[in-house]
């Protein structure tokens, strides 16, 4: 079955303490995206990556970081986790090509960061 | 700057009664055009999407949307809503951006469906 996976589903942290959220796709595909989601803001790409070792910031990048050292995977890194990134979080993954937009997301991760 | 506006944070309807959620977007070329469903602890998935030719699209669970590019628009339709569609709906448009499609979303629409 062709799915997006995130690990945890539920997360409670601490300020300040380092975490991953990880995320993986079996369907090949190149690009891979991350996403935070907030009431009244909608989805809000974090970070995107075009391909292996290829990564960009997209529209709310600060205090995250990821990294795609394999194809099918791409973490979300919070070095240093505060209060406002208490967030629904999304990993979604999509094909290449000229008409290719659509994207395939994963469960959500529900961060909370006290 | 490319956008997307959808005007109703919050709807509510009847079981059985029709739907439409309305969605705007700000796109300088010919738009690809998305909506999503977001169920309660669920991801998004795809409704629909209108790529180009006949500007009324239809999707999964009986949903359709029309492209009027006149009004910039792309709202959802149901003709009839059942209680399973409560959820949150999110509108999309997709853009071009340094080699990359990326998808720029609208706030959401919150569906409530009352018995």
């Amino acid at each position: 079955e062709a799915q997006v996976t995130q690990n945890p589903r539920y997360l409670i942290t601490v300020t300040g303490k380092k975490l991953t959220v990880t995320c993986s796709q079996n369907m090949n595909h190149e690009y891979m995206s991350w996403y935070r989601q907030d009431p009244g803001l909608g989805l809000r790409q974090i970070y995107y990556s075009m391909n292996v070792e290829v990564t960009d910031k997209g529209d709310v990048p600060e205090g995250y970081k990821v990294s795609r050292k394999e194809k099918r995977n791409f973490p979300l890194i919070l070095e240093s986790p505060s209060p406002n990134q208490t967030s629904l979080y999304f990993c979604a993954s999509q094909g290449a090509g000229g008409n290719s937009y659509e994207q395939y997301f994963g469960p959500g991760t529900r961060l909370t960061v006290t | 700057a490319q956008s997307v506006t959808q005007p109703d944070i919050h709807i509510t309807v009847s079981e059985g009664a029709s739907l439409e959620l309305r969605c705007n977007y700000s796109y300088g070329a010919t738009p690809y055009l998305f909506w999503y469903v977001q169920s309660p602890g669920q991801g998004l998935q795809l409704l629909l999407k209108y790529f180009s030719g006949d500007t009324l699209v239809q999707g999964i669970k009986g949903f359709e949307a029309e492209f009027k590019r006149s009004q910039s628009s792309f709202n959802l339709r149901k003709p009839s809503v059942h209680w399973s569609d409560a959820a949150e709906y999110f509108c999309a448009v997709g853009a071009r951006s340094g080699g990359y499609n990326k998808l720029i979303f609208g706030a959401g629409t919150r569906l409530a469906v009352h018995p």
